[in-house]
């Protein structure tokens, strides 16, 4: 098993412009996740998912989309990049029980200028 | 939503006891997880604990819970310079696996 990936690992945006962080798990979980890590801020939730067709804010959701057409893949879209989402973007998934660990991707390291 | 307090910085010596603690403010959260992560990677759980427990002890690793003062604890035993990392403690507090992050505790260990 891959795990969770994410891509791409590296990205420098220019303010206004869209991309979307991918992110897939190959573990059949239903329930997947975004948070953003910030320096002295710990991880936030962005958005989350419970399953395809489904998903539901997290702490701070402005200024991002997700959508969950497959139980695989949960991406992460920016429609219009500001200065304030330079972050590390971190995508998780876990399995049904709350002891279960949550898997964690790589992270995508993002830089609006 | 709820706050999981932590502070930045603990420096120990190659062999020691580490102590790493957190506060947390949801008293009606289930599990408590430690998560570490070390540089350029995502988080990895550690250990948990249920909310109904007041210790687990997993290899080097105690967990303590203190619910009436909401304080959770990790010790790591016989510290190493493998231990060097940003240790984050987290909750669950309802909902669907909805998890709720500390800020991060830097643990760097001296050789």
């Amino acid at each position: 098993n891959a795990g969770v990936t994410q891509t791409p690992k590296f990205q420098v945006l220019k303010t206004g412009q869209s991309m979307t962080l991918q992110c897939a798990q190959d573990m059949n979980h239903e329930y997947m996740s975004w948070y953003r890590q910030d320096p002295g801020m710990g991880l936030r939730l962005i958005h989350y998912s419970v399953g395809a067709g489904i998903t539901d804010q997290g702490e701070v959701p402005n200024g991002y989309n997700v959508s969950r057409s497959t139980t695989e893949d949960f991406p992460l879209r920016l429609l219009s990049a500001a200065p304030s989402q330079t972050s590390v973007y971190f995508c998780a998934s876990q399995g049904p029980a709350a002891e279960e660990t949550q898997y964690f991707g790589p992270g995508t390291r993002l830089l609006v200028l | 939503g709820e706050d999981v307090e932590q502070s930045l910085f603990l420096s120990v010596r190659e062999g020691d006891s580490s102590v790493i603690n957190c506060t947390y403010t949801d008293s009606s959260s289930t599990y408590l997880y430690w998560y570490k992560q070390e540089p350029g990677a995502g988080l990895q759980l550690l250990t948990y604990i249920f909310s109904n427990m007041d210790m687990k002890q997993d290899q080097r690793l105690t967990v303590l819970l203190n619910k009436k003062d909401k304080h959770l604890s990790l010790r790591i035993a016989d510290t190493q310079t493998g231990d060097s990392a940003i240790y984050f403690c987290a909750e669950s507090i309802g909902g669907y696996q909805k998890v709720t992050f500390g800020i991060g505790r830097k643990l760097q260990v001296i050789p």
